[in-house]
């Protein structure tokens, strides 16, 4: 079974710092990878897809890579706010039809 | 207006009830999914849909089944509800075509089974 796993659980940082979300994957046969976003009681909001034939995507202050060869993608956010804080999943597609979920790192950016 | 909506938002019930949970989307897509997700853990997959008449069963299907009645619509059935079906429910689509598979998800149910 292909594993998808979020270090840090929780992250906390001061506003207007540079941070980068990890998520590690067991499978390298990964078709693609997506990037959520979810606040307290909501649903997940796509933030950024990346094909397995691509190395990075791009979003405003957003930017995700993949690197399938060491079975990792980070999500780097430029200039955090108060605004990003939530809960970032990640997500790892394989076959075509199965999405396998991280438990997700819990940021909070404080003013 | 939500491309994808759920209802209801929440619902509260009492075990060996049946319960059922809608899902619709006006995004014309014929891939359909629910989940449940747990406190700290991830998104588990219950079952999808390809189109009306495919259903497949996910990582956690036992004490579920599945309605596709429509391309627009998927519905997840709880026969007789337990405790540990509390969760928070989601459904969610994606189109193969041009976005690349990419998920869409609704706000999701939160169920609470006494």
């Amino acid at each position: 079974k292909q594993e998808v796993t979020q270090i840090p659980a929780a992250l906390s940082v001061p506003e207007g710092e540079n941070l980068v979300l990890n998520c590690s994957f067991t499978d390298s046969a990964i078709y693609n990878l997506q990037w959520f976003r979810q606040d307290p009681g909501k649903g997940l909001t796509s933030l950024l897809l990346i094909q397995s034939s691509q190395r990075e995507q791009t979003s405003g202050r957003l930017n995700a890579s993949l690197d399938k060869s060491s079975g990792r993608s980070t999500l780097y956010i430029a200039a955090s706010q108060p605004g990003d804080s939530a809960t970032y999943l990640c997500a790892g597609q394989y076959n075509f039809n199965k999405f396998y979920f991280g438990s997700g790192t819990k940021l909070n950016v404080k003013p | 207006d939500a491309d994808v909506t759920q209802t209801p938002r929440n619902r509260i019930t009492k075990t060996g009830k049946r319960i059922m949970l809608e899902c619709s989307q006006t995004k014309g897509h014929d891939r359909m999914y629910w989940y449940r997700q747990d406190p700290g853990l991830g998104l588990q997959l219950i079952y999808y849909s390809f189109d009306v008449k495919d259903i497949n069963k996910g990582e956690i299907s036992d004490g579920y089944s599945v309605s596709r009645q429509a391309q627009a619509k998927f519905s997840l059935s709880l026969e007789s509800a337990i405790p540990n079906q509390t969760a928070l429910y989601f459904c969610a689509t994606s189109d193969p075509g041009l976005l690349n598979n990419e998920q869409f998800f609704g706000p999701g149910t939160r169920l609470t089974v006494l």
